[in-house]
């Protein structure tokens, strides 16, 4: 069965780093998503992204953050100065289309530590 | 502001028995939700989904329930096995042009030996 795959599993960086995270969607899916839950915590919202152009961003989504799909496989999340509050798991997401019934399927997540 | 919340934040269950998990939703404007399993170290796992006019769905073993006149929603396991034991989320889309998923804050089931 396809499945939404994610490298690294886990990224450790120090604070003001950059740091990219990536993600191989399903392969005829074309809405690709990113979601981040800090430890504890609800799985929140971070973007979603449609024929190479941002559809939908949360508030977390600052100018820290931006997202790329530099292939026809990749789809990847980049940070460019990490914050200690960025510490959390980030999930990739993918779906065929948008709106209901559209199943997102969810990437094994990437453990993302900043010191 | 709108929020998906869970009832119980952990459930305990005897193997065998049947879980009911329960999730409040606060708007009305929602046409789809998803109950999705999270299992320790992985991503959530699609589950069951329901659009809003449904009030029930089955699916092996699960079967989700949509009150919308209170805005409640619950997932119910038949014959609960140790390997559904997991943390429980539903999640809600707004529908329209939006596709983010609102998760609520989740429930852990035990299912006990």
């Amino acid at each position: 069965e396809p499945e939404v795959t994610q490298t690294p599993s886990h990224q450790v960086t120090q604070m003001g780093q950059e740091v990219i995270l990536r993600c191989v969607p399903i392969s005829n899916h074309l809405y690709f998503y990113w979601y981040r839950q800090i430890l504890g915590q609800k799985v929140e919202f971070l973007v979603s992204f449609y024929n190479n152009e941002i559809s939908e961003k949360s508030e977390i989504f600052d100018d820290q953050f931006s997202v790329e799909r530099p292939d026809g496989s990749n789809f990847t999340l980049k940070i460019r100065s990490t914050k200690l509050e960025d510490s959390a798991m980030y999930f990739c997401a993918s779906s065929v289309r948008q709106g209901p019934l559209q199943v997102q399927f969810f990437g094994p997540g990437t453990r993302l530590t900043v010191l | 502001g709108e929020n998906v919340g869970l009832h119980l934040p952990t459930l305990s269950v005897q193997e065998g028995d049947n879980s009911i998990i329960n999730c409040a939703y606060s708007n009305s404007a929602s046409d789809y939700f998803i109950w999705y399993k999270q299992e320790s170290g992985k991503g959530p796992q699609f589950i069951i989904d329901i659009r809003s006019n449904m009030d029930k769905r089955q699916g092996q073993r699960v079967t989700v329930l949509l009150n919308k006149t209170v805005k409640h929603l619950s997932l119910q396991i038949a014959a609960t096995q140790p390997g559904d034991s997991a943390v429980y989320f539903c999640a809600e889309n707004y529908g329209g042009a939006t596709n983010k998923l609102i998760f609520g804050t989740g429930t852990l089931l035990a299912v006990q030996p």
